[in-house]
């Protein structure tokens, strides 16, 4: 099926510290979501996107839609250690004819507190 | 308090048994999903029902079989015919028909372990 490439697939973070992670894609998106899963818990809906060029926050979080519509990127601004976690994009294009197309999902980036 | 409930949250089953996964949700969502994660994997759909008593297959839908009688109710049978079983599964809800039904919200979760 087709793939969401997002990176990095892990990064250590300091308290205080800015992260920047992204997910690309070879064929076109009308929606970019970005979720955010703690260990044996289902993911968090933090963004969504639906145009390309949007530029959102929630909190300090910040993501955007890419001109190009083929990627999108999440900005955590000044982390604390509750940011610790996996970061999951989810890109969706609509289906030949209109219709709704699923969600597809990257690998995640999994953040982690600077030893 | 609107949400989605999976139960059990941790299952434990003998190889060669059938077991089927709760998920309800009081949303008033049309839509409702079964995904499959890996460690390090992102989430893997494996059925997906728009409506009552309509579903269709996902990505990885061998060895599965869903049913939707009730647009609370989407239950998953994991089937002896799953050579994988084990897995963390997990249930989304969205709605149907409007910008907003790109927005998948995701149950707790249930780990499934088979020996």
């Amino acid at each position: 099926g087709q793939q969401l490439n997002q990176s990095p697939q892990s990064m250590f973070i300091q308290e205080g510290e800015d992260v920047s992670m992204n997910c690309t894609s070879s064929s076109i998106f009308n929606t970019w979501l970005w979720y955010k899963q703690d260990p044996g818990e289902g993911p968090v809906l933090l963004i969504a996107l639906y145009k390309a060029g949007e530029l959102t926050s929630n909190g300090r979080l910040t993501a955007q839609f890419g001109i190009t519509r083929k990627d999108s990127f999440l900005n955590i601004s000044a982390s604390i250690p509750s940011d610790v976690g996996i970061y999951f994009c989810a890109g969706q294009h609509r289906n030949y004819g209109g219709s709704q197309g699923n969600l597809i999902f990257g690998k995640g980036t999994k953040l982690s507190v600077k030893p | 308090d609107g949400g989605i409930t999976q139960s059990p949250k941790y299952l434990f089953r003998k190889e060669g048994q059938n077991v089927t996964l709760s998920c309800e949700q009081n949303l008033n969502h049309d839509a409702m999903y079964w995904y499959r994660q890996d460690p390090g994997q992102g989430l893997r759909l494996i059925y997906y029902s728009q409506i009552v008593n309509d579903f269709q297959k996902g990505d990885i839908a061998e060895g599965y079989s869903v049913s939707r009688e009730k647009k609370e109710s989407f239950p998953l049978t994991v089937t002896s015919a799953q050579k994988n079983p084990t897995a963390f599964y997990l249930c989304a809800s969205s709605r149907n028909g409007d910008r907003g039904s790109y927005e998948q919200y995701f149950g707790p979760g249930t780990r499934l372990t088979v020996t």
